[in-house]
């Protein structure tokens, strides 16, 4: 079954505007990864977050996570049409090492950004 | 570098043939994963190899599937005999050793079984 259960399952927003997606988990995670994919492409890794951090940003992204409510949220700030894309976000188990490396996606959100 | 690399990209057979699907992983990962896309089951894992060994093959379907990673640099998927059920984009990424947990993905191979 999936780990990650991403909210919404779509999400329609004009150029300008924010976007904020969400994942929750059911078990413990040593981090969570955000991944964007575009149509056609492959997945493509934006940011990942340890359990022991609450909050990280890296450009225009901002993701939140509270391992209480074993939920994350990613936030696109200043939307551009280029963002139109899927993301996943993923977990991995606590103990994450070479020999136990499953990553376990969640289904995903489509966003898309009107210009 | 040049990522990850699948091939072919796309392939069209029909049910019964055998269809081998190509990766080659980024130079110095130690870590290759195949993942498998469809609209209803969103992406599983099917198996991954950490420094070329095997370590988990609970994901791939049946008999029908198998993988091998002769070399660091080389693995392959092969469905046999394919059936319709089995169209699908199928990814391979890979991972580092020194990294904390990101992979990098291939393109894919885009499958159709008629």
């Amino acid at each position: 079954s999936q780990q990650g259960e991403e909210d919404p399952q779509a999400l329609s927003i004009q150029e300008g505007e924010n976007a904020t997606m969400n994942c929750s988990y059911k078990t413990s995670i040593n981090n969570l990864q955000w991944y964007r994919q575009n149509s056609g492409r492959g997945l493509v890794h934006l940011i990942l977050i340890r359990s022991n951090e609450r909050e990280k940003h890296s450009g225009r992204l901002r993701v939140t996570l509270d391992t209480s409510k074993k939920s994350s949220s990613l936030l696109i700030t200043a939307s551009r049409a280029a963002d139109t894309a899927s993301y996943f976000c993923a977990t991995a188990p606590p103990f994450y090492t070479g020999a136990n490396s499953k990553l376990t996606f969640g289904k995903g959100i489509t966003l898309s950004v009107r210009p | 570098d040049a990522g990850v690399i699948q091939s072919p990209r796309h392939e069209v057979t029909e049910m019964g043939q055998e269809v081998t699907l190509r990766c080659k992983p980024i130079s110095g990962h130690n870590s290759l994963f195949w993942y498998r896309q469809t609209m209803m089951r969103g992406l599983e894992l099917l198996i991954y190899f950490n420094n070329n060994v095997p370590i988990d093959d609970s994901g791939m379907p049946e008999d029908r599937f198998s993988a091998k990673m002769p070399n660091a640099s080389f693995s392959t998927l092969k469905i046999q005999p394919s059936e319709p059920r089995d169209s699908a984009v199928y990814f391979c990424a890979s991972r580092d050793r020194a990294n904390t947990g990101e992979l990098f993905f291939g393109e894919g191979s885009r499958l159709t079984v008629l």
